[in-house]
């Protein structure tokens, strides 16, 4: 069965600082992977997709980046945080329409 | 459509009866949705999904609605239990894409 992996679970950065989250997703191959972020109490906004390794499609224009280093795994970085940053970041992998989240690392940037 | 600029819609319901949950999706050319639910402090988890060329398809406790005329969806949770209280999210695949638009969000609650 497939499982998907991210950490940290929680992060706590100081303005200014990197960021590099991990995802990893196991028991399949050539997966479509997805990042999220999620705000306190709002929907969810997709920040970038890839279709396969270091194939990466931004949809919202900002200092985050994200790299597929490998096929099943998706890092979403940051040079320097920004207190907007902040929010719940959720991974999530697919075939076809369906999609599989991740747990999620909770970011609080001070 | 996107949603992330707003707060959710709430709905409160007492333990045993019904809830509805209602969205509203915005691209007439999407013939995949999709229902999730989202507990505190976790990711999303499929509920039950379905495709443009159905209007009804049930699943356990739960039934979803697509009428395609006016472009809504819904989400029919029978015999609400405390369990159920997350937040519920549709989403619609668009043109035919494999990504996912998703909507607003409803945060349920159940009173025991």
């Amino acid at each position: 069965s497939q499982t998907i992996h991210q950490w940290p679970a929680t992060l706590v950065q100081p303005v200014g600082s990197p960021l590099s989250l991990e995802c990893t997703v196991e028991g399949t191959s050539n997966p479509n992977l997805y990042w999220y972020r999620q705000a306190a109490g709002r929907g969810l906004q997709l920040l970038f997709y890839s279709v396969g390794i270091g194939q990466i499609s931004s949809e919202v224009p900002q200092n985050l980046s994200a790299s597929r280093p490998q096929d099943r795994q998706f890092i979403l970085s940051s040079k320097k945080l920004l207190l907007s940053d902040s929010g719940f970041y959720l991974c999530a992998w697919s075939w076809g329409h369906e999609q599989f989240f991740g747990p999620g690392t909770r970011l609080t940037v001070l | 459509g996107e949603s992330v600029g707003l707060h959710l819609p709430t709905l409160s319901v007492q333990e045993g009866d019904n809830s509805i949950i209602n969205c509203a999706y915005s691209n007439s050319a999407s013939d995949y949705f999709i229902w999730y639910k989202q507990e505190s402090g976790k990711g999303p988890q499929f509920i039950i999904d379905i495709r443009s060329n159905m209007d009804k398809r049930q699943g356990q406790r739960v039934t979803v609605l697509l009428n395609k005329t006016v472009k809504h969806l819904s989400l029919q949770i029978a015999a609400t239990q405390p369990g159920d209280s997350a937040v519920y999210f549709c989403a619609e695949n668009g043109a035919g894409a494999n990504n996912l638009f998703f909507g607003t969000g409803t945060r349920l609650t159940v009173i025991p």
